[in-house]
């Protein structure tokens, strides 16, 4: 199974600021199978990021994705006041699917 | 605009069962991959396990927390898949959602990918 470790917990910024979300993962994973979700309290995750680096139709291009083999990240270039949410990578890879644990982004 | 909406949640004591529904509508659900994917009050996602697409052989791959207990089926006439879920334990209690997988095509095969359209869950709690 691949575990997916995403740093940090959690992430103070004020809005206008730059995030940069970590996640690594235990072994490679082929092919760039990594999404990124986000979700905002009491509503279902939306995909952001599908093969490390491609955005989702509708996704802001305030938010990018980059990485390959075993270390990607998620970068939100200026933080608007909807974007405090939490974030979850996903790799697709190998069965079993696995999540990371999350990264909120808070509102310092 | 597709839509995805689960139902068939509810209050179950520990070794019962329930089974959700998740009808699908704005897609070819006779061709999509589709997943049940898990949250625990307060925690993070969780993959339960996904069904492939008839065309690509209509087989399950369950996560193994609840391989032998949850069984996953599709009745594409009705364009709805469902989850039964036996011997259901209290770590069970999550929110449950069914999500469709984007497609990845190589010339000689499909593979089901990240999720691109997701339900909006329902809750499933099991307590004495």
């Amino acid at each position: 199974e691949i575990v997916l470790t995403q740093s940090p917990g959690t992430l103070s910024l004020s809005i206008g600021e730059r995030a940069t979300l970590s996640c690594r993962a235990s072994q490679s994973v082929s092919s760039n199978f990594l999404a990124w979700y986000q979700q905002k309290p009491g509503q279902a995750p939306i995909l952001l990021i599908y093969r490390a680096s491609s955005r989702a139709t509708g996704i802001p291009d305030r938010f990018s994705g980059s990485g390959s083999g075993t270390d990607f990240t998620l970068s939100i270039s200026r933080l608007e006041p909807e974007d405090f949410a939490v974030y979850y990578c996903q790799q697709y890879d190998t069965s079993p699917l696995t999540f990371g644990g999350g990264t909120k982004v808070e509102i310092k | 605009e597709v839509q995805l909406v689960e139902s068939g949640g509810g209050l179950v004591k520990p070794g019962g069962s329930l089974r959700l529904s998740c009808a699908a509508s704005g897609l070819t659900f006779s061709n999509a991959w589709m997943n049940w994917v898990r949250q625990a009050p307060g925690k993070g996602l969780e993959w339960v396990g996904r069904i492939k697409s008839r065309t690509d052989g209509g087989t399950t791959d369950h996560a193994a927390p609840v391989k032998g207990r949850f069984t996953m089926s599709r009745d594409d006439s009705e364009n709805t898949l469902y989850l039964q879920m036996n011997s259901l334990k209290t770590e069970d209690t999550a929110v449950y959602y069914c999500t469709r997988s984007r497609m990845y095509c190589s010339s000689t095969s499909c593979y089901g990918g990240d999720f691109d359209y997701w339900g909006q869950g329902t809750l499933v709690t099991v307590s004495s």
